[in-house]
């Protein structure tokens, strides 16, 4: 069973507009840890917000947020007043503490955000 | 700026050659990963080094050599590779292994190509 989905291949966005980027995940573990990371056509991985099963309030850093559901199992990022260099392959990626594999990430397929003027 | 870095940056080799990717970080981090990266794919875990040893290697044929001469340094030694091996290959540490909340930062990467 994917343990991350993310439904949207591409995404499409005007400068300065606020976009959602969905994530669901999947996991029978109490405690774990979502993230969200960029990845321009460079091809450096870029950590952009992290967000703690345990945590009571949505993280934010900056211009990005994550929408975080426990119940609904979703973790959506939010980019405030997009940019240019926003666009990027977005992916999303969960931790796990008890499964030994997933010690590392578990990636989503990823997202591609292009940003227009 | 990433605090993780991979050199080269770009390496081209012929399928009989024996080349090394490099990796440095100077976090204090006690983790270090491989990942491979094919296009519009998601990374794929390769090995993971804790505290310089090997902890996992995710069934990668041994013509792909970790190594991790301290904590601070991991290196990928390439012989015999096929031209399916190209790809980006992502370095990344964290502070240490497991746990939920440890973020995994990763390098600029190293894109491979095999002829």
């Amino acid at each position: 069973a994917q343990k991350i989905t993310q439904t949207q291949p591409g995404m499409f966005v005007q400068e300065k507009e606020a976009v959602t980027l969905d994530c669901t995940y999947d996991t029978s573990d109490p405690s774990y840890g979502l993230f969200w990371y960029k990845q321009p056509s460079s091809g450096e991985m870029i950590f952009l917000i992290y967000q703690g099963s345990y945590d009571q309030q949505n993280a934010t850093e900056g211009r990005y947020s994550l929408n975080f559901q426990k119940a609904r199992k979703s973790a959506n990022l939010v980019i405030s007043a997009s940019q240019l260099g926003d666009s990027a392959m977005y992916f999303c990626a969960m931790r796990e503490p008890s499964n030994q594999a997933g010690t590392a990430l578990i990636f989503g397929k990823g997202t591609t955000l292009s940003v227009s003027s | 700026d990433t605090e993780v870095t991979q050199t080269p940056k770009h390496l081209v080799m012929g399928m009989t050659n024996k080349k090394s990717l490099k990796c440095e970080q100077h976090m204090g981090h006690r983790a270090m990963y491989w990942y491979k990266q094919k296009a519009k794919k998601p990374p794929e875990l390769m090995f993971v080094y804790s505290y310089e040893k090997l902890s996992i290697n995710e069934s990668v044929p041994s013509r792909f050599s970790p190594e991790c001469p301290n904590s601070s340094l991991l290196n990928l030694h390439l012989h015999a590779l096929q031209p399916e091996d190209s790809a980006l290959y992502l370095c990344a540490s964290s502070y240490r292994y497991g746990g939920s909340g440890n973020t995994i930062y990763f390098g600029e990467g190293s894109w491979l190509t095999v002829v």
